[in-house]
């Protein structure tokens, strides 16, 4: 994960919109992918934008990619403190196709508080 | 069906000890993953399946051993293992082709090793 960056921490009151960052290395990576972890379970995908793409909205949330800055953010609306978890960035790196490497950032705590 | 089933939830093992994680999916995606992930870490890729062969050995040590025995089950043998090892092991899944990387992880199996 030492080529994919986050911050560690973030805390926000329920109702906000939390923003969580992330930058990456591999300018060839062709899907960037964003991944919910609550307590004692396995990841869940939350949603993936290709390279060719600034902007992807789904309900709640809205993915940001500055592929020239090598950024990528995640912004959830009305935040719920169901939200709170890890939320890890990914890239993928390998063989082409899709059973190459998923390389995963530290991972943001979210916090949200009522 | 749309789940990645591990079992068991929890292992504790000695060091001694022959043990194996299993893991199953029944919807037909033919690559599957084994993660390790430490406490507050992200996971990080231990062996790649795609049609049923071994694809990627992230130079894993050989007490860990994976198995596919058919498309639908990917099993982890242990043996020999270190306290050091213990962790949250999690399983994926994901269909092979070209596009994004879309894994389905299980909820993971912790590994206490005494």
């Amino acid at each position: 994960g030492e080529d994919v960056e986050q911050s560690l921490f973030l805390s926000v009151r329920e109702g906000d919109s939390s923003v969580i960052n992330c930058t990456y290395t591999d300018s060839s990576s062709t899907y960037l992918y964003w991944y919910k972890q609550e307590p004692g379970a396995g990841l869940q995908l939350l949603t993936y934008i290709f390279s060719n793409m600034d902007m992807k909205q789904d309900q709640r949330l809205t993915v940001l990619l500055n592929k020239k800055d090598k950024h990528l953010s995640l912004r959830i609306a009305d935040t719920q403190t169901g939200d709170s978890a890890i939320y890890f960035c990914a890239e993928s790196r390998g063989p082409r196709g899709n059973t190459g490497k998923l390389i995963f950032g530290q991972g943001t705590t979210l916090q949200v508080k009522p | 069906d749309t789940e990645v089933t591990q079992t068991p939830k929890h292992l504790v093992m000695g060091m001694t000890n022959k043990k194996s994680l299993k893991c199953e999916q029944h919807m037909g995606h033919r690559a599957m993953y084994w993660y390790k992930q430490k406490a507050k870490k992200p996971p990080e890729l231990m062996f790649v399946y795609s049609y049923e062969k071994l694809s990627i050995n992230e130079s894993v040590p050989s007490r860990f051993s994976p198995e596919c025995p058919n498309s639908s089950l990917l099993n982890l043998h242990l043996h020999a293992l270190q306290p050091e090892d213990s962790a949250l092991y999690l399983c994926a899944s994901s269909p092979t082709g070209s596009g994004a990387n879309v894994l389905t992880f299980g909820a993971g199996s912790r590994l206490t090793v005494l």
